[in-house]
């Protein structure tokens, strides 16, 4: 089945500066790349995804990246603002999800 | 509106009991999942569906069951609960195609005593 490891798995940044989460995976017929953001006592949401015929997606201050060919994939957050804070999942699929074990991003004020 | 809807959202249980967790979805999904959670950890798939009928076991073992009679509705059950079965349970649908974005209920938080 698919692995699916993710880096770091805590990240500290300054309110204001970017934060960056790396994701790998290992079945290359994945083809689904979706990532979460679960705030303290919430669901986790869906925040921004990508297919494997796009290499990059933006949407206001978060981007994901994917390079097929490495197998990793990965977020990034400009300009982060202390409602960042959250554990932020990503998870690549063929026909169901796999989850990375997750990152606790804080943003200090 | 469209949602994911799990009942109840918190429980506290003596070991033993047999309990059902509810979750009804009103996305019109055909796939439905089963996670279970510890605070801020891993997300463990126990159990999922692609339909009326169809139930498989996920990646994680677990003494739970699961039923799928009708299209809106995965209960999931344990005969007999025990401490170690204290966690978070998240439901999930996902849409149509082998890729369609999941979506998430808001959990039931269980405590067994």
């Amino acid at each position: 089945g698919e692995n699916v490891e993710q880096h770091p798995s805590t990240l500290s940044v300054q309110e204001g500066d970017s934060a960056v989460i790396k994701c790998t995976y290992s079945d290359s017929a994945s083809n689904y790349f979706p990532w979460y953001k679960q705030e303290l006592g919430k669901r986790p949401q869906l925040i921004i995804d990508i297919r494997s015929n796009v290499g990059e997606k933006k949407d206001q201050r978060i981007a994901v990246t994917l390079n097929k060919t490495a197998k990793h994939f990965s977020l990034h957050i400009t300009e982060t603002q202390p409602e960042d804070s959250a554990v932020y999942f990503c998870a690549a699929s063929i026909y169901k999800l796999s989850f990375g074990a997750g990152t606790t991003v804080t943003v200090r004020a | 509106e469209a949602d994911i809807y799990q009942t109840p959202r918190y429980l506290v249980i003596g070991t033993g009991k047999k309990i059902t967790l509810e979750c009804s979805q009103t996305m019109g999904h055909d796939k439905m999942y089963w996670y279970q959670q510890d605070p801020g950890m891993e997300l463990h798939l126990i159990h999922y569906s692609y339909g009326v009928n169809s139930t498989e076991k996920g990646d994680l073992s677990s003494e739970s069951t699961v039923s799928r009679i009708r299209t809106e509705h995965f209960p999931l059950t344990l005969e007999s609960a025990r401490p170690s079965h204290t966690s978070q349970y998240l439901c999930a649908s996902s849409g149509p195609g082998p890729s369609g974005e999941q979506y998430f209920g808001p959990g039931t938080r269980l405590t067994v005593t």
